[in-house]
């Protein structure tokens, strides 16, 4: 099983400021998915990378697929505290048999 | 009304008793699964279940089963519930058709066994 790594664990920051959470991997995926859950709400799907190198815009989020495609990123810029909530990677672990491996999360706050 | 619907939403079971945690979705989809959050710990697969007559383990089954009675619905019980398995929830759908596709989740179930 592909572990994901998820850092930091947890983030605080203030309204406006910019920050970037990493999920990382010593396996190589065919796909990263990020998630976003709200307290009291299951995930729910942000994105989908596919390519090495790829990068996607939601918004104010910009996704990034490393070359090698076993890390991503996720930067939000402005950061607003409708953005508070708990940031999950996940990957296939099962081939053809799809299942979805989840990294730890990133529990973010965003303060007034 | 939500697309992958959770019953109950949360449940308090004494240590010892049997409990099942329903799911029921209106997506169509083959491909059911049941994670367990913990907090520092994110989400890990229980059970997942490809079609009907498919169950498969996932990487913390022991202390649970499951029942596919239907596409549509996909049980989880704990036979002799235990402090430890104290946690939220979740079931999953996913539509096998497409590739790197999302999976659809409820909206949780939060079960406490004291």
């Amino acid at each position: 099983t592909q572990l994901l790594e998820q850092s930091p664990q947890f983030l605080s920051i203030q309204e406006g400021e910019n920050l970037t959470v990493y999920c990382n991997s010593s396996s190589v995926f065919s796909s990263l998915q990020w998630y976003r859950q709200e307290p009291g709400e299951g995930p729910v799907l942000l994105v989908t990378v596919v390519t090495g190198g790829e990068v996607k815009k939601l918004k104010r989020l910009t996704f990034q697929f490393g070359d090698a495609r076993k890390d991503s990123s996720l930067h939000i810029t402005a950061a607003q505290p409708g953005d508070t909530g708990l940031y999950l990677c996940a990957a296939n672990s099962g081939g053809s048999n799809y299942k979805l491996t989840f990294g730890k999360g990133t529990l973010l706050t965003v303060n007034p | 009304d939500a697309d992958v619907t959770q019953t109950p939403r949360n449940r308090i079971t004494k240590t010892g008793k049997r409990i099942m945690l329903e799911c029921s979705q209106t997506k169509g989809h083959d491909r059911m699964y049941w994670y367990r959050q913990d907090p520092g710990l994110g989400l890990r697969l229980i059970y997942y279940s490809f079609d009907v007559k498919d169950i498969n383990k996932g990487e913390i089954s022991d202390g649970y089963s499951v029942s596919r009675q239907a596409q549509a619905k996909f049980s989880l019980s704990l036979e002799s519930a235990i402090p430890n398995q104290t946690a939220l929830y979740f079931c999953a759908t996913s539509d096998p058709g497409r590739p790197n596709t999302e999976a659809f989740f409820g909206q949780g179930t939060r079960l406490t066994v004291v």
